[in-house]
């Protein structure tokens, strides 16, 4: 079974500073793709930033960033100059049966507290 | 806004019973996808179908079944309800299987 590894239960970051959170996972396949969402209070399932396992290059939205590291199977999220509107649940997700099927597994999630 | 619809926003029903919820995916979305979030279990792939055939199964109970209409939209039937049903219930949709998925606002259901 693919399993989804957030290490981080909580995390906390003051606004405008970094914060960086971890995700490992499982797969047998070699091209898939890999997704954060994030989980504000309202329960809306947010797309946060997509990475293609075939890209070498990390991928960036605006203040998002990933560093995914495919041999060791690590994706993790960088959140940039943090904003209150930040805090949330994190999970990561990897489309791990391959692009064929699209099923995502989730991890258990890493809330993420942004102080002022 | 995601594009997807689901309906209703919360359904309280009672154990034994059965519920339909109901998913329409952003248009020109041909997949689409049901998850179970709860306490215990986290968020959970149920099943997906693909221009109104089933591609894929996950934790999906016998209990439940759902399928994929014409128009696209879809259904999830859940019968003989049981507390442990309680739940949100997400629908999301993508262009092609394996694309990335939008997520609609999810249906909350309690079973009492």
């Amino acid at each position: 079974a693919q399993t989804v590894t957030q290490s981080q239960p909580e995390m906390s970051v003051q606004e405008a500073e970094t914060v960086t959170l971890s995700c490992t996972y499982d797969t047998s396949e070699s091209d898939y793709y890999l997704f954060w969402y994030k989980q504000p209070p309202s329960r809306q399932m947010i797309l946060v930033i997509r990475q293609e396992a075939y890209k070498q290059q990390n991928a960036t939205e605006n203040r998002f960033s990933v560093n995914f590291q495919k041999a060791a199977k690590s994706f993790s999220l960088k959140i940039s100059d943090s904003q209150l509107g930040d805090a949330a649940m994190y999970f990561c997700a990897p489309n791990a049966g391959g692009t064929s099927y699209g099923k995502l597994t989730f991890g258990q999630g890493t809330i993420l507290t942004v102080h002022p | 806004d995601s594009g997807v619809t689901q309906t209703p926003k919360h359904l309280i029903t009672a154990t034994g019973q059965r519920v339909t919820l109901r998913c329409s995916p952003r248009s020109g979305d041909l997949s689409v996808y049901w998850y179970q979030q709860s306490l215990d279990q986290g968020l959970q792939f149920l099943i997906q179908y693909y221009n109104g055939e089933e591609r894929a199964k996950g934790n999906i109970l016998e209990r439940f079944s759902a399928q994929q209409f014409p128009d696209l939209h879809s259904e999830l039937n859940l019968s003989s309800l049981e507390l442990g049903d309680s739940a949100l219930y997400f629908c999301a949709s993508s262009v092609d299987p394996g694309d990335t998925q939008y997520f609609g606002p999810g249906t909350r259901l309690t079973v009492l």
